[in-house]
C-alpha cells in the first residue's frame, strides 16, 4: 500500500521560509516512472500545482512561483522536501504531496495534506 | 499566463446527466493537454477520476466519462447520484512539467 504524509510547521511568519516534508512508503523514488508533486489549496479555493520531481531527479516548478520554490528528494529516507521562500499571507493553504506515474500523469495517491497559515 | 476555465457551479437532479467542461482562456483543449479530472468532497483529498482525456482510474464507476467536446475537455456523469455531490477539478498539462488546475466546479445533486 502506497501512502504519503506531509509534515511541516502549521504557522509561519511573513517573509519566512517554509520547509515541508513528504514522507512516503510503499513506493520508491528510484523506480522508473515514479514522480512526486506538491499541490496546494487555499481555504475554500482551487487546487494549485506547485512542483514536481521524478525518479531521475528531474524537477519542474510552477512558472508563477519558480523563483521561490526548491524541491529535492532523499531516497534513503523516502522523502521529498519542498522549500518555499518569502512566505506571504496569500500562501496560507493546505499543502499536499501526491504521486503520479509518468505513464498516466494523474495524481493517483495523495497525502492528507498539511495546513500552513502565514501570519504574524 | 494560462487560465483553465470551469463552470463555477452546476446543479442536477438525481438520475440526470450532467456535463462539466474545462477550457482555456485562449486556445483549445485537446488530448495533447492530457485532461485529467479530480473529484473532491469537503474535507477530503482529491481523487483522480479520469486521465488522458477519457481513461477512468481504477475503481471509478462507469457513469463517469471523459471526452473532448468542441474546444474543451468534458466530464460527463450519466445518471448522477447523491454521492456525486462534490467539487470537480480539471487539470491540463501545459508543457514539461506544468500542470494547471481549473477553478473547480461545485456540483450539487438534489
Amino acid at each position: 500500500q502506497v501512502t504519503l504524509r506531509e509534515s511541516g510547521p502549521a504557522l509561519v511568519n511573513p517573509t519566512q521560509t517554509l520547509t515541508l516534508t513528504c514522507t512516503f512508503s510503499g513506493l520508491s523514488l528510484t523506480t522508473g516512472g515514479v514522480c512526486v508533486n506538491w499541490v496546494r489549496q487555499p481555504p475554500g479555493k482551487a487546487l494549485e500545482w506547485l512542483a514536481f520531481i521524478d525518479w531521475d531527479d528531474n524537477k519542474s516548478y510552477s512558472p508563477s512561483l519558480r523563483t521561490r520554490l526548491t524541491i529535492s528528494k532523499d531516497t534513503s529516507k523516502n522523502q521529498v522536501v519542498l522549500i518555499m521562500t518569502d512566505m506571504d499571507p496569500v500562501d496560507t493553504a493546505t499543502y499536499f504531496c501526491a504521486r503520479n506515474m509518468m505513464t498516466t500523469g494523474a495524481f493517483d495517491i495523495w497525502g492528507q495534506g498539511t495546513m500552513v497559515t502565514v501570519s504574524s | 499566463q494560462t487560465v483553465v476555465t470551469q463552470e463555477p457551479s452546476f446543479s442536477v437532479s438525481p438520475g440526470e446527466t450532467v456535463t462539466l467542461t474545462c477550457g482555456l482562456s485562449s486556445g483549445s483543449v485537446s488530448a495533447d493537454e492530457y485532461p485529467t479530472w479530480y473529484q473532491q468532497t469537503p474535507g477530503q483529498t482529491p481523487r483522480a477520476l479520469i486521465y488522458n482525456t477519457n481513461t477512468r482510474s481504477s475503481g471509478v464507476p462507469d457513469r463517469f466519462s471523459g471526452s473532448i467536446l468542441g474546444n474543451k475537455a468534458a466530464l460527463t456523469i450519466t445518471g448522477a447520484q447523491a454521492e456525486d455531490d462534490s467539487d470537480y477539478y480539471c487539470a491540463l498539462y501545459m508543457g514539461y512539467v506544468n500542470w494547471v488546475f481549473g477553478g473547480g466546479t461545485k456540483l450539487t445533486v438534489l
